[in-house]
This record gives C-alpha cells, sequence and structure tokens, in this order.
C-alpha cells in the first residue's frame, strides 16, 4: 500500500508570506495527525482529525496556523503569515480505527522542511 | 504523560547485538511502551510495541520488567543501515481519548564498520 505522501518535500518562503502543507495518508485511514519539528526542538504534536473532524488541536502554536480535512481524505497546513520561528520539519502520520492503533503504530510521511527567510 | 530517558547517543559495531534502554518511572498502569526509528530525512518509523515481558518482531525485541519503570530495545546483529535515531515513548491506550505522541530526545545510534 501506499505511504503517507507529503508535499512539498521542501519549501523555502520570506516571512509574512503564506505557505500550505499538503498530507495525503494512507487509504482508509481515518486518523490524521500533523506533527513538527523545529530547529534543535523534540518532534511535538499539534493536532489530530477523525475523518473530517478535528479531535485534538491542544499542538497548534497560535492562530497562524490552520489546518482542514475536507472530506475527511487529505488535509492541509497553512501557516499566515509565516515567521521565521515557524523554520521547521513538519510531519504528518496517519493511522487506521482505535483498536488496531497499537499493533500497527502511526506511520508517518517523510515531512515537509519549511524554510523561512 | 510519562517522561521517558534514553541515553542521548551509542556507538556500534556490526554484527553486535545493541540494547537500547529506557526509563519511564512515571508510567500509569493502562500505559503502553512504543518504540520508534527514524532515518535523516524521513519520519519516524514503528519498531515495536508492548506493554509487559517481552515481545518479539522480525526487526526488535522489547524487554519490559515487572515494575515497567524501564524497557529496553534490543537490536540483534545491526547492521550499518540501522544507524538512526531511536525514540522511547509512553502512551495510553486510544479509548482513553489522548492521542499524540509525545518525542523526546530519542537515542543516535551510529553503527561502525
Amino acid at each position: 500500500e501506499a505511504g503517507v505522501t507529503q508535499f512539498p518535500s521542501h519549501s523555502v518562503i520570506e516571512k509574512g508570506q503564506t505557505v500550505t502543507l499538503r498530507c495525503d495518508p494512507i487509504s482508509g485511514h481515518d486518523n490524521l495527525y500533523w506533527y513538527r519539528r523545529v530547529m534543535g526542538k523534540e518532534i511535538k504534536f499539534l493536532l489530530h482529525f477523525v475523518k473530517e473532524s478535528k479531535q485534538d488541536e491542544s499542538g497548534m502554536p497560535n492562530n497562524r496556523f490552520l489546518a482542514e480535512r475536507t472530506g475527511g481524505t487529505y488535509s492541509t497546513l497553512k501557516v499566515q503569515p509565516a515567521e521565521l520561528e515557524d523554520s521547521g520539519v513538519y510531519f504528518c502520520a496517519s493511522s487506521q480505527s482505535e483498536d488496531r492503533v497499537f499493533f500497527h503504530g502511526y506511520t508517518f510521511g517523510s515531512g515537509t522542511r519549511l524554510t523561512v527567510v | 504523560l510519562a517522561k521517558t530517558t534514553q541515553p542521548i547517543s551509542m556507538d556500534s559495531y556490526e554484527g553486535q547485538e545493541v540494547n537500547i534502554t529506557c526509563s519511564h518511572n512515571n508510567i500509569a498502569t493502562n500505559d503502553y511502551i512504543t518504540w520508534y526509528q527514524q532515518f535523516p530525512s524521513q519520519g519516524p518509523r514503528f519498531i515495536i510495541q508492548g506493554y509487559k515481558t517481552k515481545v518479539t518482531n522480525e526487526v526488535a525485541s522489547l524487554f519490559i520488567p515487572a515494575d515497567r519503570k524501564s524497557s529496553t530495545l534490543s537490536l540483534p546483529r545491526v547492521s550499518l543501515s540501522d544507524t538512526a535515531v531511536y525514540y522511547c515513548l509512553v502512551a495510553p491506550p486510544p479509548d482513553t481519548g489522548r492521542r499524540a505522541l509525545t518525542f523526546g530526545s530519542g537515542t543516535r545510534l551510529q553503527v561502525q564498520p
């Protein structure tokens, strides 16, 4: 099966611009997660979708970040306006229904490396 | 969420067995222990998960003592391609409502020829 796909793999934008990251989860995975690692820090949870609904967005840093998952398939994460401290790697992950997640774990994409200059 | 502590880095040689120990003194009764592997420029990859005693799959073994305050990931006969960062995570099952994973700093394993 195809894995979790993220696009673009790299993005370089200027401070104040807008960037939209996309994640295509594994087909049939209802759960979709966004994580990020900013420079020198640990991987941090941003939010969790169950289908098209936001289940947990406690990790979203501020209102410059907007995540959507219209139709419950792919998801986008928009940063507007981007700031220098938003630079880092943004990972998307997906998982099946709850009763199986602890037997297969979450499947992560390769990430989008965002650089804000 | 329980905090985990693991060595920052480890070195090994090809063909050796590598054991990475993780401390999680505050693990809750219903928490599971999960290990992920991450290669450069890739996302974390699930390796193994357990609750107690020993779990083995085609990649690794996970040893969990009775008190569950620590766990050891065992990689048999490592190769150069096992060079990666290994993360130990502790989390409750999904029916508790919280699904976010908490990553620590991980252990950077360097395998030498």
